[in-house]
């Protein structure tokens, strides 16, 4: 059973702004390991969107972002296209666990 | 490029064994630690293990502690997952993944192979 908590679906008309949360604790994201965010394509393996809370790789536009506060993350997705409709999921580091997390997964839906 | 190319998986019976393979290839593979991540058809991501750059350090997630083993051959760039004592629920698509550290512990995942399919039935 996933730590992080994420709502199951988000969505919005091309051109809005969606945003998912990801709900933590203070042995994950509270105690301050970073947050990193994955974007899945139907049929396809996951791909690194945002590391270390904000950072984007090559190639992501910069109308994806992410923050961190407290126990949760936080992604956002400005001027949304039909290409940003997937699967996605926010990951970090469980010092209880002593392993890595994942979130239960958001499914973005563009109207 | 960054290449990860998983294989291995297929139709096992419970209680059975499967060893996955991951080919690596584009960088340097003794330089970065590496994952394995599944996803349940269906389901979400759930990591599984992980080892180090050099394959010293090891960790696991409790849901297959004591039935799987993660190893490394360098001389070969390949990755391993060794299963045993397989179960229906282990039934999943098998990823492996390089981590943006050389020891993995509260990093990134920065590439992904294209997942493998084990069915246990």
């Amino acid at each position: 059973q996933s730590v992080l908590t994420q709502p199951p679906s988000v969505s919005g008309a091309p051109g809005q702004r969606v945003t998912i949360s990801c709900t933590g604790s203070n042995s994950n994201i509270g105690a301050g390991y970073d947050v990193h965010w994955y974007q899945q394509l139907p049929g396809t393996a996951p791909k690194l969107l945002i590391y270390g809370n904000n950072n984007r790789p090559s190639g992501v536009p910069d109308r994806i972002s992410g923050s961190k506060s407290g126990t949760s993350g936080s992604l956002a997705i400005t001027g949304l296209q039909a290409e940003d409709e997937a699967d996605y999921y926010c990951q970090s580091y469980d010092n209880s666990l002593s392993g890595e997390v994942f979130g239960t997964g958001t499914k973005v839906t563009v109207l | 490029q960054v290449q990860l190319v998983e294989s291995g998986g297929g139709v096992v019976q419970p209680g059975r064994s499967l060893r996955l393979s991951c080919a690596a290839s584009g960088f340097t593979f003794s330089n970065s630690a590496m994952h394995w991540v599944r996803q349940a058809p269906g389901k979400g991501l759930e990591w599984l293990a992980v080892i180090s750059y050099d394959g010293t350090n090891k960790y696991y997630a409790d849901s297959v502690k004591g039935r799987f083993t993660i190893s490394r051959d360098i001389s070969k760039n390949t990755l391993y997952l060794q299963m045993n004592s397989l179960r229906p629920e282990d039934t999943a698509v098998y990823y492996c993944a390089r981590d943006s550290t050389i020891f993995g512990v509260a990093g990134h995942f920065d590439n992904w192979g294209q997942g493998t399919l084990v069915t246990v039935s």
